[in-house]
């Protein structure tokens, strides 16, 4: 079945500090892959996304992640937090094919950034 | 513009009401979906409409209606409910199922 892992459910850094949450994704044939980002008393939003082509993908607000096909790995990373990037962080993969185009997400990581 | 609306923000239902949960997007989007986030969880998908159809149902109880009116309009329909239900009903859009989904903000739901 498809399945994303994160990592770590709780990361506190300080700001300016540097970020990679990790993600791993089980292997399903074509996948796309994507970061969704939480903020505290708001929506989901999409980060960035993968579908194919360049591997390092660039998002909003400074985020990017690189898709590492030989590990499943999908990490985001960003080189400097802000106190504002305090939310929740969610990876998903999107399974084409026998996966039925069904999203599925890993269990999140709630960032914390202490100004 | 990525905005899908969804009504009501609050919903308070004892176990023998009826009532519905609307979404709305103005996109496009051929592709529309229920999922179900409990307290610090990730999002679990209920329902998959795609052209109006639907496409997925997973194996949600059928206290749980979800109707399609047209291509922007996605509604659920609830009709009673156990205390268990209580969480954040979000509704997504996509062009289609192969293409990158965005969120409403949510109807959270409380079953008394």
């Amino acid at each position: 079945a498809q399945s994303v892992s994160q990592h770590n459910h709780h990361v506190i850094l300080s700001e300016a500090a540097s970020l990679e949450l990790g993600c791993n994704y089980s292997y399903g044939g074509t996948v796309n892959l994507f970061w969704y980002v939480q903020y505290p008393g708001q929506h989901l939003q999409l980060l960035l996304k993968y579908f194919s082509g360049d591997p390092l993908v660039k998002g909003i607000k400074g985020f990017e992640a690189e898709f590492i096909k030989s590990k499943f790995s999908f990490n985001l990373r960003k080189p400097s937090v802000q106190w504002s990037d305090t939310a929740e962080y969610f990876c998903a993969s999107l399974g084409r094919g026998e996966y039925g185009n069904k999203l599925v997400f890993g269990a999140g990581t709630i960032l914390r950034v202490k100004s | 513009d990525t905005e899908v609306t969804q009504t009501p923000k609050h919903l308070v239902m004892g176990m023998t009401n009826k009532k519905s949960l609307k979404c709305e997007q103005h996109m496009g989007h051929r592709a529309m979906y229920w999922y179900k986030q409990k307290a610090k969880k990730p999002p679990e998908l209920m329902f998959v409409y795609s052209y109006e159809k639907l496409s997925i149902n997973e194996s949600v109880p059928s206290r749980f209606s979800p109707e399609c009116p047209n291509s922007s309009l996605l509604n659920l329909h609830l009709h009673a409910l156990q205390p268990e239900d209580s969480a954040l009903y979000l509704c997504a859009s996509s062009r289609d199922r192969t293409y990158e989904q965005y969120f409403g903000p949510g109807t959270r739901l409380t079953v008394t």
